[in-house]
């Protein structure tokens, strides 16, 4: 039974184009994150959400906006897709308070071309 | 703002062989620090964690020791697997910034049988 789970696992899509990618986590947190992994591994936090609530919003272009329709899951549109779009789009969830620790889905690795 | 530095790969290492991973961080207050992996095609998996000052985390061989006067956070295991090649985060997080993970920006091991 997966902790946090992505779909899909591989987008190749076309320049200008707007896809959707798709997380729940059946770890009843109550906060969710997306993070962007480059091409040389480096990873950066997007966004986060607490209970529904848009906690995190890193410098990431208007055309990432991320939805929560409840706490279980967090979705990330991706409007007028480019070619520096891609990467791979990790979900995470976690408990809020101190010492908590993240679960990760596996990824998803989206190709503009 | 809070930063991760940990030492550029690719780390190649023979079989049994000890490694260590350098990690220093950057941050005010007290943040928690982790070690995640990820394993090729996979997403990431927390490694070990520590949330204070001289606790030392341990998992599957590996230990990291929190070192505030130093700030550091230094993976090491005494004899290494094929089965340990990977890429490592070394990573921080902080509940006043809604508990979202700063990563370094991985080292890549590869164990050689």
């Amino acid at each position: 039974d997966t902790a946090v789970s992505q779909t899909p696992k591989y987008l190749v899509t076309q320049m200008g184009n707007d896809k959707s990618i798709k997380c729940e986590q059946n770890l009843g947190h109550d906060t969710m994150y997306w993070y962007k992994q480059d091409s040389k591994k480096f990873l950066k936090i997007m966004f986060s959400y607490n209970n529904k609530e848009l906690i995190i919003n890193e410098t990431v272009p208007n055309r990432f906006s991320p939805k929560s329709p409840d706490k279980a899951h967090l979705n990330l549109h991706i409007n007028s897709l480019e070619l520096g779009d891609s990467a791979v789009y990790f979900c995470a969830s976690s408990q809020s308070g101190r010492d908590t620790e993240a679960f990760f889905g596996q990824g998803t690795r989206l190709t503009v071309v | 703002g809070d930063s991760v530095t940990q030492m550029e790969g690719p780390v190649t290492l023979s079989e049994e062989a000890f490694l260590t991973i350098n990690c220093t961080y950057t941050a005010t207050g007290y943040p928690s620090l982790f070690w995640y992996v990820q394993y090729p095609g996979e997403g990431l998996q927390l490694l070990l964690k520590a949330t204070k000052a001289d606790d030392k985390g341990s998992n599957k061989g590996f230990e990291a020791t929190y070192r505030k006067e130093t700030t550091s956070f230094h993976l090491e295991k005494g004899s290494v697997q094929v089965s340990d090649s990977a890429v490592y985060f070394c990573a921080l997080t902080r509940k006043e910034y809604g508990n979202k993970l700063v990563f370094g920006a991985g080292t890549i091991l590869r164990v050689k049988s």
